[in-house]
């Protein structure tokens, strides 16, 4: 069974455009995350949410929402897509850290390559 | 926050050989280490993790060292296959409470058959 799955995989479309994309994790984690890979393969987190709350925003436009109507969904809505979100967007799911301690494993999606032209 | 180093950026070893892949780290406070691999248009996998009370640790083929002090962590991988071509990359958690990792940059492996 696929633990962390979204869709779609592919995304071609135009500037201008608004477009969301869907995860979802079937692991039973508290904790999901956004991440974006551009071309030189660089990973940076986006977004993180634990429990359905965002924990983390990293600087990123405003034009990206994230919204997670419970925890084993994490979406990523973008408006007035330009060409430099073209990258693949990885979802990413683990178990909650308690009292600061160690993180633990987080699992990726299969990532969507979105294409903006 | 936290600033995680990764070198070299490529690395072409032949097969059977050794490789290391070194990681450096900017927050004392960090206390887990984990590696990912990224296998060509696959996703990021866990391979192996440290955490800070220990110094090394092993799994087959591959080993992870830590050197608190100087605040540097390394993957090696002994007897490589070809499989093991892939860009690997290391992270460390910021002390936003631990929830957050800082990827290195990714080294691309290649083995040369």
């Amino acid at each position: 069974d696929t633990a962390v799955s979204q869709t779609p995989k592919y995304l071609v479309t135009q500037m201008g455009n608004d477009k969301s994309i869907k995860c979802e994790q079937n692991l039973g984690h508290d904790t999901m995350y956004w991440y974006k890979q551009d071309s030189k393969k660089f990973l940076k987190i986006m977004f993180s949410y634990n429990n359905k709350e965002l924990i983390i925003n990293e600087t990123v436009p405003n034009r990206f929402s994230p919204k997670s109507p419970d925890k084993a969904h994490l979406n990523l809505h973008i408006n007035s897509l330009e060409l430099g979100d073209s990258a693949v967007y990885f979802c990413a799911s683990s178990q909650k850290v308690v009292n600061r301690g160690a993180p633990y494993e987080q699992y990726f999606g299969p990532g969507t390559r979105l294409t903006v032209t | 926050g936290e600033n995680v180093e990764q070198h070299p950026s490529t690395l072409s070893v032949q097969e059977g050989d050794s490789a290391v892949i070194k990681c450096t780290y900017s927050d004392s406070a960090s206390n887990y280490f984990p590696w990912y691999k990224q296998e060509l248009g696959k996703r990021p996998q866990l391979i192996i993790d440290i955490r800070s009370n220990v110094g090394e640790k092993k799994d087959q083929r591959i080993a992870v060292t830590l050197n608190k002090t100087a605040k540097h962590f390394s993957l090696h991988i002994t007897e490589t296959q070809p499989e093991d071509s892939a860009v690997y990359f290391c992270a460390a958690p910021t002390n936003f409470g631990n929830e957050k990792l800082t990827f290195g940059t990714g080294t691309r492996l290649t083995i040369i058959p």
